[in-house]
């Protein structure tokens, strides 16, 4: 069945630190993909979604890259600051239902 | 818009009790909502699936009688945990979509601690 992997954490960075959070997946069909965000006490928010190959996703300063090739779809900022600390969920859209990965706990310290 | 909230945040219970968590979607009409669990350190794992006036569809491997779902109006959905037993102690997930499965929007979430 559909599946999705991503880094395992916690990853703690420094503010303005590049950030990256891997994800690959499996699916069968062509899905769409997309990262979710879970701020402490909240629930999950879409970030970024991407809808079909070499498409690219971005809010607040987050992209991913929809590659079909690696079946990928990678999270990466540039400089992240402390409010980007929270727990990042990448996930598809397959037969009628999200799949999503084991989150990665984000922390930035200033 | 798209706020979804639930309630209680959080419960504690006695082995054997029932509890009921509801899922409401504040500021629209949701034709479908999700029940999902997550496990410390794991991913949401998708419980059952409800659409207004409907009975739910329930994941292999989810128990209809254990954990049941009511979605009596486009802006309510609850899940009732019956008989509860210390593993069904988790953290209980509700989402809410206007129409496609891929827009969904969630609530904070119910952490269940049975005793």
């Amino acid at each position: 069945g559909d599946s999705v992997t991503q880094m395992e954490g916690p990853v703690t960075l420094s503010e303005e630190a590049f950030l990256t959070i891997n994800c690959t997946y499996t699916a069968t069909g062509y899905p769409s993909l997309f990262w979710y965000v879970q701020y402490p006490g909240e629930g999950l928010q879409l970030l970024l979604k991407a809808t079909k190959a070499d498409d690219k996703g971005s809010n607040k300063g987050f992209e991913a890259t929809y590659r079909k090739e690696t079946t990928s779809f990678h999270l990466e900022k540039g400089s992240v600051q402390v409010s980007d600390s929270a727990v990042y969920f990448c996930a598809l859209s397959g037969s009628e239902k999200l799949v999503f990965g084991k989150g990665t706990k984000l922390t930035v310290n200033p | 818009g798209a706020v979804v909230s639930q309630h209680p945040s959080w419960v504690i219970c006695k082995s054997g009790t029932s509890v009921k968590i509801e899922c409401r979607s504040l500021d629209f009409q949701a034709t479908t909502m999700f029940w999902y669990r997550q496990f410390p350190k794991q991913s949401l794992m998708l419980m059952a699936t409800s659409n207004e006036g409907s009975k739910a569809t329930y994941e292999q491997g989810v128990e209809k009688d254990k954990f049941l779902i009511n979605h009596a109006s486009l802006t309510l959905s609850t899940l009732t945990v019956t008989s509860a037993h210390p593993e069904d102690s988790s953290f209980y997930i509700c989402s809410a979509s206007r129409q496609a499965v891929e827009t969904q929007y969630f609530g904070p979430g119910t952490r269940l601690l049975v005793l």
